[in-house]
């Protein structure tokens, strides 16, 4: 079955620099890879997500990469602000359904002031 | 409007008690879960329900029983509960065709 690691597994940034965080899939038959963020004592939200015929994906602050090759996938984001703070997770689907999701271990983003 | 809503969001209990979490989505969806997440936020699904229809179940110990009514409410029985089935519980739904988990806010059980 599918396998999705993460990393870092903590990860603190200054206030306006940037913060990526990598993920690996196993299971090359996967085609879609969301991103979800999940604030302190609050429910995981998508964030941003990615298709496998697509290799880079943005929305404002946030883009989302895809190496089908080598089977990695990343998060960026730019200009961080304090409420990026969270834990993020990534995700890999081989039916590009929620069906079959199988979540990385989560992110614990930290922005210093 | 909440589009998932679960209850109770708090739940503390003695072990070897019998414990109900319910779960109702608003939004049409055609599938719900339960996803366990422990103390260190490793998300796990237990259970997948597609128009009443058990579709996933992930070595889930057979204390936990999901009861599906109709395809918006999805709700989950525990029975004889132990000290490590103690995490936050999230129901989630989603529509086929589209990837988008859309969660509750978690009910967080603690067994003592």
């Amino acid at each position: 079955g599918e396998n999705v690691e993460q990393h870092p597994s903590t990860l603190s940034v200054q206030e306006g620099d940037s913060a990526v965080i990598k993920c690996t899939y196993s299971d090359s038959a996967s085609n879609y890879f969301p991103w979800y963020k999940q604030e302190l004592g609050k429910r995981p939200q998508l964030i941003i997500d990615i298709r496998s015929n697509v290799g880079e994906k943005k929305d404002q602050r946030i883009a989302v990469t895809l190496n089908k090759t080598a089977k990695h996938f990343s998060l960026h984001i730019t200009e961080t602000q304090p409420e990026d703070s969270a834990v993020y997770f990534c995700a890999a689907s081989w039916d590009s359904s929620a069906s079959k999701i199988i979540f990385g271990s989560g992110t614990r983003l930290s922005i210093r002031p | 409007d909440t589009a998932v809503s679960q209850t109770p969001k708090y739940l503390v209990t003695q072990m070897g008690n019998d414990k109900s979490i319910k779960c109702e989505q608003n939004l049409g969806h055609d599938t719900m879960y339960w996803y366990k997440q422990d103390s260190k936020k490793f998300l796990k699904i237990m259970f997948s329900y597609n128009n009443k229809e058990l579709i996933i179940n992930e070595t889930v110990p057979n204390r936990f029983s999901p009861k599906s009514p109709d395809k918006a409410h999805l709700n989950l029985h525990i029975n004889s509960l132990e000290l490590g089935d103690s995490a936050v519980y999230f129901c989630a739904s989603s529509q086929d065709g589209t990837g988008e988990l859309f969660f509750g806010e978690g009910s967080r059980l603690t067994v003592l």
